[in-house]
This record gives structure tokens, sequence and C-alpha cells, in this order.
């Protein structure tokens, strides 16, 4: 079965700072994508960035990167120059039929 | 429509009613989902639907929990003899295809159940 983990329940990170979330997940399959997904308290889930696992290179979306190793299948993401609207749920999502969510971390920005 | 709707937004009911929850998906979108979040927690998949079929229907609770889809488009979830921990947010999902490469799930606002 598909694991996801993310370790940390809640971060903190002051304003225009830089955070890292951490995920880790098991796959047997060898061609996949990886997700960053945030819900903020409107409960809409917000694709933030995503990772095609045959690419080397790390993506990034403006603020947002990964930092994807795939031999350890470890996908973390990293947010530069905190914002308060980044305050949110984040879920690592993981690949399959059906995509497999980690259960969160909550992020608060402090002002 | 220009993104997944889901309907109601809200709804409370009775211990031991039954209840529908709505999603239609983008047009077009082949695949729907439906995931459950506890409060506080992740998304629980429930199933999914590729067309009208439904390959794994694994995550459903139990035998109150069905779910439909008509037309390859609006899917329906139905909750029979509703329980106090059937009390969540339910999440609906589209996406172009199903399988590891495919490249975006869709989600809508959901549906907030609570049974008192």
């Amino acid at each position: 079965a598909q694991t996801v983990t993310q370790s940390q329940p809640e971060m903190s990170v002051q304003e225009a700072e830089t955070v890292t979330l951490s995920c880790t997940y098991d796959t047997s399959e060898s061609d996949y994508y990886l997700f960053w997904y945030k819900q903020p308290p409107s409960r809409q889930m917000i694709l933030v960035i995503r990772q095609e696992a045959y690419k080397q290179q790390n993506a990034t979306e403006n603020r947002f990167s990964v930092n994807f190793q795939k031999a350890a299948k470890s996908f973390s993401l990293k947010i530069s120059d905190s914002q308060l609207g980044d305050a949110a749920m984040y879920f690592c999502a993981a690949p399959g039929e059906k995509l497999t969510f980690g259960t969160g971390t909550r992020l608060t920005i402090i002002p | 429509g220009a993104g997944v709707s889901q309907s109601p937004s809200n709804k409370v009911t009775e211990k031991g009613k039954d209840v529908e929850l709505r999603c239609d998906p983008i047009s077009g979108h082949t695949a729907l989902y439906w995931y459950r979040q506890s409060l506080g927690q992740g998304l629980e998949f429930l199933i999914y639907f590729q067309g009208n079929s439904a390959p794994d229907k694994s995550g459903l609770p139990s035998d109150r929990f069905s779910a439909e889809r008509t037309g390859g488009s609006v899917s329906t979830l139905t909750i029979q003899r509703t329980q106090q921990e059937d009390s969540a947010v339910y999440l609906c999902a589209s996406s172009t295809g199903v399988g590891p490469t495919n490249e975006k799930l869709f989600f809508g606002s959901g549906t907030q159940l609570s049974v008192l």
C-alpha cells in the first residue's frame, strides 16, 4: 500500500523568512508525479507545486520550490519570503491510481 | 463549468437519516474521486470513477456508503443511516485521467457534513 508521511503536524515561521515542510513516500511506480497542495480555511485544495519523478531538476514556482530525492523517496517543500497568505494546511500527495495524501502540516505565519 | 462544483456546501442531519452529496466535475474530465477529511486530519480516499465505472471502492468505510456516477459526469455519494462518526468534510476531485502520471486533481470546495 502507498504511504505518505508528513512528520511535522505544525510549523511556524516569521514573515519573510524561509520554511521547509518535509514529506516522505513509498511507491513501486517508476514514473509518476508528486504534489504539494495547500488548503486554506476556505477548504479549497489548491495545487502549489508538482514534480515529475523522471526529471532530476527540482520544480520551482515563484517562492515555492521542492527538494526531490528520488532514491530516498523524499519530497520537501521550501517556501521562501513567507507571507501571511501562506498560512494554511499543506498536504503532500504521492502517486498511484488514487492520490494518497499525507496527514498535513499546519503552517502559521508570524507577523 | 469552470471548476468542480459540490453541493450542498453544508449539511446538517440527524443520526439515522440518509444524505446525498453531489459532485459536478469539470466538463470532459473522465476521472472523479471522493475523499473524506475528518476534523484536523488528512484526506482519506473513498472511491474513484473512471467514466461511470468504479474500479476501486476499497476506501468506502462501510456498506452504508455508496456512490454512483451517471453519464460520465455528475456523481452522488450516498450515506445511509448516518452516524456521528460520519461527520466530516467530503471532498470531490476530478482529472483528465488516472494513474501515477496523472498531472493534477482539481478539487471542489467540499461538503461539510454534520450528524447530530
